[in-house]
């Protein structure tokens, strides 16, 4: 059983449309890191969330710790939203875990 | 500017010839970590560190090694490389290790290596 399970796997979406990425997890955490790859491959962090709802532009982050679940939110999505988008959770021994992405294709 | 640095970005070898890829954070930071990224299995975690002289294997250790001699390094070295350890590499390193992450926390990767090993 996965310890971080992410879901959709693929999503296809017309740009301007609303995008929710979900992701659960069984272990307890301090923090869930939201990520970002881009085509070329390169990762940038996006969302650090401990507890609430953080918003940058048109993404915003949710967590519920009692449900060990998270959600990514795009608004007015953009062909440039086009990603892979991983959620990470941190183990108890310093190591962390990785939900398996999900890979979002916005069509203009 | 705060950046993980990796090197080579891109690395042809042949099964057994020791190889090291290089990994240097100018961020003072105290978490350093190796991933490998293949498809359908997506990023897992190969060693990490939680401070100099500290090193932890995680979840893909085998055919590994890496040394935490000074704050800033953290080398992954292949000793004897084999096809199945062809993949995509990225360092990382966060300011904490994930067990003391809060919202202000941020790990930084560095720009990925494509290691093919014939």
């Amino acid at each position: 059983k996965n310890e971080v399970e992410q879901s959709p796997q693929n999503l296809t979406a017309q740009e301007g449309e609303f995008i929710t990425i979900n992701c659960s997890y069984s272990v307890g955490i301090s923090a869930l890191h939201w990520l970002q790859q881009h085509p070329g491959g390169g990762i940038v962090s996006l969302f650090m969330l401990s507890s609430g709802k953080k918003k940058h532009g048109r993404l915003i982050a949710t967590i519920n710790i009692q449900e060990k679940h998270s959600s990514l939110h795009i608004t007015a999505s953009h062909p440039r939203d086009s990603a892979v988008y991983i959620c990470a959770v941190g183990g108890s021994q310093g190591n962390l875990i990785f939900g398996k992405g999900t890979k979002l294709s916005v069509k203009p | 500017e705060a950046q993980v640095t990796q090197n080579p970005r891109y690395l042809i070898t042949v099964t057994g010839k020791k190889l090291t890829v290089t990994c240097s954070q100018n961020m003072n930071h105290e978490y350093m970590s190796w991933y490998r990224q293949d498809p359908g299995l997506g990023l897992r975690q190969i060693y990490y560190s939680m401070n100099v002289e500290v090193t932890d294997k995680g979840d893909v250790p085998e055919g590994y090694k890496v040394s935490r001699k000074e704050k800033r390094n953290f080398p992954l070295i292949l000793e004897s490389p084999s096809p199945n350890q062809t993949s995509l590499y990225f360092c990382a390193s966060s300011l904490r290790r994930p067990q003391f992450w809060g919202p202000q926390e941020t790990q930084y990767f560095g720009p990925g290596t494509r290691l093919l090993v014939l």
